[in-house]
C-alpha cells in the first residue's frame, strides 16, 4: 500500500533556530501533500496544502513566514518551523494522497517538536 | 464542506463489539465518506472508506444508510488495542474537501 515517510520522528531545538522537517510519498507520486499540526489530546488541525511546483496554501492563522512549505518534486515536501518558539512546540504530521482513484489520504508517522 | 460530529469518548469492552456513528447532515452527492484510527504519537492509520450501503474489510464494517446522513464505523470484538481516537471524514473523490479533522471519538477499552 501507499507509505508516507516523515523524519525526524522527533526533534529538539533551541528558541531561534529553525527546524526542517521532511515528508516523502515512497511509492506513489504526490502532487499535494498536507501538513497539520496536533497539540496534546486535540484534534489534527490543517496547517497547509503544499503543491508541487507552486506555492503552498496556508490556512487562515497560519503564519507562512513562520513556516516555510516546500515542495520542490512530486515525492518529497518540507516543512521549516522559523525561529522556533516554545509554542511552536507540537506533533506535526504530514499526508498525501495517491492519485488513483477513491484514494484515502496516507499520513506520516509525524515528528515531535520540543523548542527549548 | 460537509462537517462531521462525532461523540467524544466512548468506552467499551473486551470482545464486545463497539459503533461509532458520525453525522454529515450536509454531505455532498460526490463525497465519500472516510474512517481514520490514530493511536497517541503517531499519524492517524485508514480504517475503511464508503460511499453507501454497507461496506466491509478485515478489520471494520462501515454502514451508510441510504440518506448517507450519517455512518456507522462497526469494530467487531474489540480488544485493548484498539483504544484509539477514532476520526470520520468526508470529501469528494480524488478531491481535497476531505483533509479537515473534527474532534474523533476516543475509544477505550478496558479488560
Amino acid at each position: 500500500g501507499a507509505v508516507v515517510s516523515q523524519h525526524p520522528s522527533w526533534v529538539i531545538c533551541k528558541s531561534g533556530t529553525s527546524v526542517k522537517i521532511e515528508c516523502r510519498s515512497l511509492d506513489f507520486q504526490a502532487t499535494t501533500m498536507f501538513w497539520y499540526r496536533q497539540f496534546p489530546k486535540q484534534s489534527l488541525m490543517l496547517m497547509a496544502t503544499s503543491n508541487e511546483g507552486s506555492k503552498a496554501t496556508y490556512e487562515q492563522g497560519v503564519e507562512k513566514d513562520k513556516f516555510l512549505i516546500n515542495h520542490a518534486s512530486l515525492t518529497l515536501s518540507t516543512l521549516t518551523v522559523t525561529s522556533a518558539h516554545p509554542e511552536d512546540s507540537s506533533f506535526y504530521i504530514c499526508s498525501a494522497r495517491d492519485p488513483g482513484q477513491n484514494s484515502p489520504l496516507h499520513f506520516g508517522n509525524g515528528t515531535r517538536l520540543t523548542v527549548t | 464542506l460537509a462537517k462531521t460530529t462525532q461523540p467524544i469518548s466512548m468506552d467499551s469492552y473486551e470482545g464486545q463489539e463497539v459503533n461509532i456513528t458520525c453525522s454529515h447532515n450536509n454531505i455532498a452527492t460526490n463525497d465519500y465518506i472516510t474512517w481514520y484510527q490514530q493511536f497517541p504519537s503517531q499519524g492517524p492509520r485508514f480504517i475503511i472508506q464508503g460511499y453507501k450501503t454497507k461496506v466491509t474489510n478485515e478489520v471494520a464494517s462501515l454502514f451508510i444508510p441510504a440518506d448517507r446522513k450519517s455512518s456507522t464505523l462497526s469494530l467487531p470484538r474489540v480488544s485493548l488495542s484498539d483504544t484509539a481516537v477514532y476520526y470520520c471524514l468526508v470529501g469528494d473523490e480524488g478531491g481535497y474537501n476531505d483533509m479537515r479533522f473534527g474532534a474523533g471519538t476516543r475509544l477505550t477499552v478496558k479488560p
